[in-house]
């Protein structure tokens, strides 16, 4: 059973269009941590949120972490194909920068 | 700065074997661990270490050892591989235990167990 569950695990939509992931949980996390995964690459982060209720926001790229520190969105205004990759999202509990991954959200933005 | 650095790229093993994969960082970071990611479950944490001399266990730590004798380098030990290990094996460092702290991933080590 995974501790956090990321919604949905494909996504295919054209360039322009707008998407949303999600990230939840019943653990509360400290923080919250969105990475991108290129094909052959580690994980690169993209955003950290620790704050219940903050929202980032990095170009066309927001993030939101749920009030009560559990859950998780990633939306994207204006999909391009630049943005096509692996998403994930990362809860750390317990301390000591532990990380808890979600199975991630395979992107793919179509020309 | 070379960053996190892992060797090797690819391996493949005969259960029963042992290897080491190993991990190195240049940014005097004091965090370093081991992740392995398999289809459909994203990266698992094996083992961690806030600072040389000091390791920890993750959430899959059976079949694999590791130690930490300098801040640079965190090598991750199969004593004897079996099929069940066969993964993409990610070492990551950061520069403090603490909250948030970004961690910056290697480029992975593939290994296949026949």
């Amino acid at each position: 059973t995974q501790l956090l569950e990321q919604s949905p695990q494909f996504l295919s939509i054209q360039e322009g269009e707008n998407l949303t992931v999600y990230c939840n949980s019943s653990s509360v996390f400290s923080s919250l941590q969105w990475y991108r995964q290129e094909p052959g690459e580690g994980p690169v982060l993209l955003v950290t949120v620790v704050t219940g209720g903050e929202v980032k926001k990095l170009k066309r790229l927001t993030f939101q972490f749920g009030d009560a520190r559990k859950d998780s969105s990633l939306h994207i205004t204006a999909a391009q194909t630049g943005d096509t990759g692996l998403y994930l999202c990362a809860g750390e509990l317990g301390g000591y920068n532990k990380l808890i991954f979600g199975a991630g959200t395979r992107l793919a933005v179509h020309p | 700065n070379a960053g996190v650095t892992q060797t090797p790229k690819f391996q493949v093993l005969k259960t029963g074997q042992s290897m080491t994969l190993q991990c190195a960082q240049d940014m005097n970071h004091e965090y370093m661990s081991w992740y392995r990611q398999d289809p459909g479950m994203g990266l698992r944490l094996i083992h961690y270490s806030v600072g040389a001399g000091i390791t920890d266990q993750g959430e899959v730590p059976n079949g694999y050892n590791v130690s930490r004798s300098t801040t640079e380098d965190f090598p991750l030990r199969l004593l004897s591989a079996a099929p069940s290990q066969t993964s993409v094996y990610f070492c990551a460092s950061s520069y403090v235990a603490g909250a948030g702290d970004e961690q910056f991933f290697g480029p992975g080590t593939r290994l296949t167990v026949l």
